[in-house]
């Protein structure tokens, strides 16, 4: 079945970019997704990337995917304290289903001041 | 502003219990989910509904059941409540298939099954 990757936890400094790893099996990844979850909260979509694209750019975020690979990235530029949270990768697989959505284990992401 | 509801953030439940966690959207949305999260497992998928009446058991269905009566309301059962189940239930909702399925959660139900 579908299955996604993460590491679990990354700790950077304040300024410093960060860069998030995600690895999928699902070679029919029609969407790919980054969400993030602050504490005692639910999930919140940060950004998606079309499969047939390489990278998305959207202010501060940058997504590179290597579909080669199944290999997707999230860079954070100039990381500020309000961005540590759990991020969490997902997909929809498969084109015409129905939505369904496979997440990776999440990201824990920790901004030293 | 769209909303994913669900009915409590905090249960304890006693082993054996039946268990009732609610979720109601107002988007008109066609998917809905119920998920469980644990600590370094991430996010797994219990159930998906992707229409009324409609179901399909995600990675971990065991132990528990859905209900989907009416497009905005999805139920999780747990028949017999175990500790094994005490965890975070989020639910979420979606739109359906080609296009971009951003998902909307609720802020998620601690299950404590003492």
């Amino acid at each position: 079945g579908e299955d996604v990757e993460q590491s679990l936890f990354l700790s950077v400094r304040e300024g410093d970019s960060s860069v998030i790893n995600c690895t999928y099996t699902d070679s029919s990844s029609t969407y790919l997704y980054w969400y993030k979850q602050e504490p005692g909260a639910g999930l919140q979509l940060l950004t998606y990337i079309f499969s047939n694209m390489d990278m998305k750019q959207d202010q501060r975020l940058t997504v590179l995917l290597n579909k080669k690979d199944k290999h997707l990235s999230l860079r954070i530029a100039d990381t500020q304290t309000g961005d540590s949270a759990i991020y969490f990768c997902a997909e929809t697989s498969k084109p015409g289903n129905t939505g369904k959505l496979i997440f990776g284990q999440g990201t824990t992401l920790q901004v030293k001041p | 502003d769209v909303k994913v509801t669900q009915s409590s953030r905090y249960l304890v439940k006693r082993t054996g219990e039946k268990v009732f966690l609610e979720c109601v959207q107002d988007m008109d949305h066609e998917n809905m989910f119920w998920y469980r999260q644990d600590p370094g497992l991430g996010l797994r998928l219990i159930y998906f509904s992707y229409d009324v009446k409609m179901k399909e058991k995600g990675d971990i269905p065991e132990g528990y059941s859905v209900s989907r009566e009416k497009k905005e309301r999805f139920s999780l059962i747990l028949e017999s409540a175990s500790t094994n189940q005490t965890s975070m239930y989020l639910c979420a909702s979606s739109l359906p298939g080609r296009m971009n399925t951003e998902a909307f959660f609720g802020q998620g139900t601690r299950l404590t099954v003492v």
